[in-house]
């Protein structure tokens, strides 16, 4: 039974570029959330989906959109990148539903010079 | 700040003791998640507890709760070397929404 796998795991992009990451999700879950956590930091939550639409969205700006597909997997994408936005990127898959456990992917490191 | 905190932020231990990490929030706790996370990796599950229990044991892990201090503790019993990890605490603290709030996270070294 895969668990929640993303891609790439590491990445270097430069100021101003763009970047998508890529994340499916356990097997049987429908829901998947993204996280931001910066060094030394706990994970930020920056919105989940379900049924191909935003659920619910954290604090962070209109450059940060993702996209869920028929499959369930799920992709963030972050326009216009700033230095600030160097971080890991956590994705987390879920049964619907509030109190459930949430399964969290080996994450992806982007680094922006 | 909805923010959890654990406290403490650092904790170095021997190994074979016990290692008490607390996590405190602002506003009452709903069903709460412990993670443990590798350097520069994944977080990975360990224990949920959910709001009306009062104890829960996993394990060497035992995860208790302190209505009065609105904090629940994660106790690592008989602690080993492959123990060394972040240890964050995870909650909903608005009911009906589905964004996890994370504590900053406990990082605990066991000494071999």
């Amino acid at each position: 039974d895969a668990g929640v796998t993303q891609s790439p795991t590491h990445l270097i992009k430069t100021r101003g570029q763009q970047v998508t990451l890529r994340c499916s999700p356990k097997s049987g879950h429908d829901t998947v959330s993204w996280y931001q956590q910066a060094l030394g930091q706990g994970p930020q939550f920056i919105f989940q989906y379900y049924e191909e639409e935003e659920r619910q969205r954290g604090n962070f700006p209109d450059r940060f959109s993702g996209h869920q597909f028929p499959n369930y997997s799920s992709e963030l994408n972050v326009n216009a990148l700033l230095l600030g936005d160097s971080a890991l990127y956590l994705c987390a898959s879920s049964l619907q539903g509030t109190g459930n456990t949430i399964y969290f992917g080996e994450g992806s490191w982007l680094t922006v010079v | 700040s909805q923010q959890g905190e654990e406290d403490p932020q650092a904790l170095s231990i021997q190994e074979g003791e016990n290692a008490t990490m607390n996590c405190s929030y602002k506003t009452s706790i709903n069903n709460l998640q412990w993670y443990r996370q590798n350097s520069g990796r994944g977080l990975v599950h360990l224990i949920l507890i959910r709001s009306n229990e009062r104890e829960k044991h996993s394990g060497r892990l035992r995860v208790t709760l302190d209505t009065s201090k609105k904090s629940r503790s994660l106790l690592i019993t008989a602690s080993r070397a492959a123990d060394t990890a972040s240890y964050f605490c995870a909650t909903v603290t608005t009911s009906g929404t589905y964004k996890y709030i994370f504590g900053t996270g406990t990082r605990l070294k066991v000494l071999a």
